[in-house]
């Protein structure tokens, strides 16, 4: 099965919101709300900033928002500061064979 | 605090074998499925492996089936990765991963490693 859809990079200066997207199918995305976002700075390990599709975990800044319609998920920061400028990856339960899928990565860059 | 140390990575011709292990604390393994995940140089994560809590269930990614075996040891804590027949594409860092759930319920991945790197070449 492919990777969930996500544009190759967006860009936004620090005060700003950008939103990157997560396109998948009804077989994963659009069947489960079991969609979670990481942050993955190069060289270090990936953090997970979203879990079922809205739900930030505890020490997660409240900057960091979610949400899915049908078969896309999607992950807002508002407030761009400098350090959120990392890889950000979706990842969908799919069930099956297939059981989890990432996305293929974002690289954020603020300005 | 959790902590996830992965070891065994190198260097390897194509066709050969490795063993990837995980050494993990700061939690109770026995309670916990456990994932590996890859990123390939230049490439995104991609979910290759996990295992139930009790070992009962193994998942695999179509790309290692059939080559790669993941298996735990509840009473070191320790998670591993047997890949044999190895080819160029397997080459990446894997990271040992830890699920928030046992198996039975898929959630997400809340603990990471620092990735062991995998080179597959002659």
């Amino acid at each position: 099965q492919s990777a969930l859809t996500q544009p190759a990079s967006v860009s936004g200066s620090p005060g700003q919101s950008i939103t990157i997207s997560c396109t998948g199918t009804n077989s994963d995305v659009g069947s489960y709300n079991l969609v979670s976002w990481y942050q993955h700075h190069p060289g270090k390990a990936p953090k997970v900033m979203i879990y079922d599709v809205s739900k930030r975990p505890s020490g997660v800044s409240s900057r960091f928002s979610a949400s899915k319609s049908g078969n896309t998920a999607s992950l807002t920061i508002s407030g761009l500061q400098a350090e959120d400028e990392a890889d950000y990856y979706c990842c969908s339960y799919a069930g099956g064979t297939t059981y989890w899928l990432f996305g293929g990565g974002t690289k954020l860059t603020v300005l | 605090e959790v902590q996830l140390l992965e070891s065994g990575g190198g260097l390897v011709q194509p066709g050969g074998s490795l063993r990837l292990s995980c050494a993990a604390s700061g939690f109770t393994f026995t309670n916990y499925a456990m994932t590996w995940v890859r990123q390939a140089p230049g490439k995104g994560l991609e979910w290759v492996s996990a295992i139930s809590d009790s070992a009962h269930n193994t998942y695999y990614a179509d790309s290692v089936k059939g080559r790669f075996t993941i298996s735990r040891d509840n009473t070191k804590n320790t998670l591993f990765f047997q890949m044999n027949n190895l080819r160029a594409d397997d080459t990446a860092v894997y990271y040992c991963v830890k699920e928030k759930g046992s198996g039975s319920h898929p959630q997400y991945f809340d603990y990471w490693g620092q990735g062991a790197l995998v080179t597959v070449s002659s």
